[in-house]
């Protein structure tokens, strides 16, 4: 079956420019995440969904980064007024996640990798 | 808080030549372990995870990690490597329960394999 999509695979925007990029998880997964992987370094935490409840968002850097994921699907991160420092690769990852005990797989998408100029 | 080290930024083999790579991590209870692998341009694919029972873990691709409650070490392994096998480790860990948090995960800064014909 289909994994984890992501789109756009590759963006680039101009500082102050708002992006919008979108996750398609595994149909049927109740768990989203979204990760920012800096060039060099590991993937680190931004938000969580558990279908369309927006349950931790602890991980965005500023008030410029907002994800949403109305109908409990496909997911949308915005990142308004981009900054040099927003340059990264967002990964998105889903889980089954359902039931409250830790250790479900989270299969990850190829990731959109953002570079502001 | 919790945080995962990976000593090794780089590590450099042989093709047929033993691997193994180390994994320390600070955790307030028993997390779950994980060890994924990124090659370039991929989303992070999973290798496997330990939560309890036999100390030494068998993955895909060949690969085994054992856990080391007393050192606190995941440390991965893999008897002989193939030139498939470059490619950059991530080790993670996550949370037994999930509650509200969700089973996010804290990854190392990942160790970069490079295999030598």
């Amino acid at each position: 079956g289909a994994g984890v999509s992501q789109s756009p695979r590759y963006k680039v925007a101009k500082r102050g420019q708002d992006v919008a990029l979108r996750c398609d998880p595994i149909s049927g997964h109740v768990s989203l995440f979204w990760y920012q992987q800096a060039l060099g370094q590991g993937p680190e935490f931004l938000t969580y969904f558990q279908n369309e409840a927006q349950l931790d968002k602890s991980g965005l850097p500023s008030d410029r980064f907002f994800a949403e994921r109305p109908e409990g699907s496909v997911s949308t991160l915005k990142i308004q007024r981009t900054q040099q420092e927003d340059s990264a690769v967002y990964l998105c990852a889903s889980s089954l996640a359902y039931r409250d005990i830790g250790g479900d797989t989270q299969y990850f998408g190829p990731g959109t990798r953002l570079t502001v100029l | 808080a919790q945080s995962v080290t990976q000593p090794d930024i780089h590590i450099t083999v042989s093709e047929g030549a033993s691997l193994e790579l180390r994994c320390n991590y600070s955790y307030g209870a028993t997390p779950y372990l994980f060890w994924y692998v990124q090659s370039p341009g991929q989303g992070l694919q999973l290798l496997l995870k330990y939560f309890s029972g036999d100390t030494l873990v068998q993955g895909i691709k060949g690969f085994e990690a054992e856990f080391k409650r007393s050192q606190s070490s995941f440390n991965l392994r893999k008897p002989s490597v193939h030139w498939s096998d470059a490619a950059e480790y991530f080790c993670a860990v996550g949370p037994l329960m999930i509650k509200a948090a969700g089973n996010k995960l804290t990854f190392g800064g990942g160790t970069r394999v490079l295999v030598k014909p």
